[in-house]
């Protein structure tokens, strides 16, 4: 069963970035059925879909304009991990970040979750 | 962006009855495709149902998800002490791929 670990800094400074890594297990991220996602969810609201990578590191981000031109991912095929990086965060950007797994197109549902890192954006 | 709005915010109720939650659309989801969720506090979320009636693998049948066009229901017969939880439902019909705020099931 495919397993999703989220680690990273639980806390960065307003301006900073923000760099989570995704790390799967019991799969390999080059078998080429799947498109990692990154999902957050802010404290009192609702759940935000990011972008997704595909093994060959094709991206597809979120185009809403308080994200735009600050998501980025990236992917480790030889670590089996994929990347978030979030440029120039403020205390909106403070949430659970998941990484999750689509099974079907990078356009679809997601299968498998990790558990979330917390992350807060404060000085 | 699709706005989906989850109904009712909380539901408070016992082992043993059933609930009825509901998702609706601020427009016309395409081809059904929509996903619901359970999140138990510290977990990862689990897929319960996608394309809104298919149950995901190991999901049992007292999950059941309907509905068409903007008007969606997730519905959990005889809860069981897991199944206390948060509910999202999720489309994936229009891009982006959007959530609802969630259900609490207490």
């Amino acid at each position: 069963q495919v397993q999703l670990q989220e680690s990273g800094p639980g806390l960065v400074r307003p301006s900073g970035t923000l760099s989570l890594t995704c790390t799967v297990s019991s799969t390999s991220l080059n078998s080429g059925s799947y498109y990692y996602n990154w999902i957050r969810h802010h404290p009192r609201g609702g759940l935000e879909w990011l972008g997704y990578i595909y093994y060959t590191g094709d991206t597809v981000y979120n185009s809403k304009p308080s994200l735009q031109g600050r998501v980025t991912m990236s992917l480790d095929n030889s670590k089996n991990q994929f990347f978030l990086k979030l440029t120039s965060v403020t205390a909106a950007d403070t949430a659970v970040y998941y990484c999750a797994r689509d099974p079907y197109g990078g356009d679809s549902f997601f299968d498998s979750w990790g558990p979330g890192i917390l992350v807060t954006v404060s000085s | 962006e699709v706005i989906l709005t989850q109904s009712p915010g909380s539901l408070s109720l016992s082992p043993g009855d059933g609930a009825a939650l509901s998702c609706r659309a601020n427009e016309t989801i395409s081809r059904n495709r929509l996903a619901w969720y359970q999140h138990r506090p510290g977990q990862a979320p689990r897929l319960l149902i996608y394309g809104t009636s298919t149950r995901a693998t190991g999901i049992p049948d007292r999950f059941r998800g309907s509905g068409s066009g903007t008007d969606f229901s997730l519905t959990i017969s005889r809860l069981d002490p897991e199944d206390f939880a948060v509910y999202y439902c999720q489309q994936y019909g229009t891009s982006p791929r959007t959530f609802g705020l969630g259900t609490t099931v207490e």
